[in-house]
């Protein structure tokens, strides 16, 4: 069955540069949520989009951004990078038009090393 | 508030050994609760869901779970545990719009 694809699996930035991450959800899923995990952390919330438009918003810096786009596809833009934004960041989808909680199902992540 | 304690940040079986990893939630609603498992360097795979219905629910690699409400618990079992069960483990709970809170994990290491 087709996962949630991510790319790419890692990336090496410096300092106060930009970087972008991609996420491809589910076929037919129409939810996309973006998590942040640091070190030993539990992910953490930091934006999502339903049909395209943004649902909620989390603990995201204003120097990221993020948009859902026709073909459902993610991307989160980072911008004026810092070393703390170092982490693993994730990407899940869900069908949320069944009603219910859809469990997330994610991608393997893309680990973001800023030096 | 909603939220998730984990109460365990490490645990250490042996192989064969039974496990349960314990999970507590804070929500005001009927909860949609969940329990996924994360290898180094992977991404979380879901485990098993408790929507509504038997409280005790079974998932994937013979893992269970019983969603005990009086204790706000939904505590996460399996039998006998094998080497490759060794991971992070992540309890979370849905809530309304869809919003997802997390566990901050526990850690199982498996002994041979």
């Amino acid at each position: 069955a087709a996962g949630v694809i991510q790319s790419p699996r890692h990336l090496i930035k410096e300092k106060r540069e930009t970087a972008t991450l991609k996420c491809y959800p589910i076929p037919r899923h129409d939810t996309v949520y973006w998590y942040q995990q640091g070190p030993g952390q539990d992910p953490q919330f930091l934006i999502s989009f339903y049909e395209k438009m943004q649902s909620d918003k989390g603990s995201i810096p204003d120097r990221f951004s993020a948009q859902q786009f026709s073909d459902y596809h993610s991307e989160l833009n980072m911008s004026s990078l810092e070393l703390g934004d170092s982490a693993l960041y994730f990407c899940a989808s869900s069908l949320r038009g069944r009603g219910v909680n859809s469990p997330l199902h994610f991608g393997n992540g893309t680990r973001l090393t800023v030096t | 508030a909603q939220s998730v304690t984990q109460p365990d940040i490490h645990i250490t079986v042996s192989e064969g050994a039974s496990l349960e990893l314990r999970c507590n939630y804070s929500y005001g609603a009927t909860p949609y609760l969940f329990w996924y498992v994360q290898s180094p360097g992977q991404g979380l795979q879901l485990l098993l869901k408790y929507f509504s219905g038997d409280t005790l629910v079974q998932g994937i690699k013979g893992f269970e779970a019983e969603f005990k409400r009086s204790q706000s618990s939904f505590n996460l079992r399996k039998p006998s545990v094998h080497w490759s069960d060794a991971a992070e483990y992540f309890c979370a709970v849905g809530a309304s719009g869809n919003q997802f809170y997390f566990g901050t994990g526990t850690s199982l290491t498996v002994i041979p």
